[in-house]
């Protein structure tokens, strides 16, 4: 029962780098997305996708791309990373959009 | 911006004590969602109120949701260690069907 799974888990990067989080899900979820959660803060969404090939933007979608190939894959990239980017990134997902997220366990990501 | 404030941020109670975790907006939700997150991993979800006024227990937690929709509180009785982690409420948002996390509260409960 793999859920959704991300990786890496953990990553360091200098600022200005690029990455790219990777996010799949085995349970044919349509609706996937990306929070950031930081101290105080909760979670905040970042992108969302309701279907392959449809992406759109949440609360916080500066400094991210996301795209939507696939029903199973939704990365997320960082163009060019920044300390305030600093965060533990969260993928979930769910049948449609207005059912309760299934979540993986987080990429912890630090820019210095 | 629709917010959803949660109370308290941080609780820390003695093995067997009562608590109660709010969630406040001005802002009427479908549904209500409470997850509990543990330390390194993602939030699992516990329960989703859908009607106003509407209470489920699971346990020794109970959840209930205001009449009108813009509130929900989280009551654990008896509170153990095994209690202890991040608990985060989300409302589904009438306006756009968007979900808003709270801040979430820490709850540690010592032995």
């Amino acid at each position: 029962n793999a859920g959704v799974t991300q990786t890496p888990k953990f990553q360091v990067l200098k600022t200005g780098q690029s990455m790219t989080l990777q996010c799949a899900q085995d349970m044919n979820h349509e609706y996937m997305s990306w929070y950031r959660q930081d101290p105080g803060m909760g979670l905040r969404l970042i992108h969302y996708s309701v279907g392959a090939g449809i992406t759109d933007q949440g609360e916080v979608p500066n400094g991210y791309n996301v795209s939507r190939s696939t029903t199973e894959d939704f990365p997320l990239r960082l163009l060019s990373a920044a300390p305030s980017q600093t965060s533990v990134y969260f993928c979930a997902s769910s049948y449609v959009r207005n059912q309760p997220q299934h979540f993986g366990d987080g990429t912890r990501l630090s820019i210095l | 911006t629709q917010l959803l404030e949660q109370s308290p941020q941080f609780l820390s109670i003695q093995e067997g004590e009562n608590l109660t975790v709010y969630c406040n907006s001005s802002s009427v939700f479908s549904s209500l969602q409470w997850y509990r997150q543990e330390p390194g991993e993602g939030p699992v979800l516990l329960v989703t109120v859908v009607t106003g006024g509407e209470v489920k227990k699971l346990k020794r937690l109970t959840f209930q949701f205001g009449d009108a929709r813009k509130d929900s509180s989280l009551h654990i009785t008896a509170a153990q260690p095994g209690d202890t982690g991040l608990y985060l409420c989300a409302g589904l948002s009438s306006n756009t069907g968007k979900l808003i996390f709270g801040q979430g509260t820490t709850l540690q409960v010592k032995p």
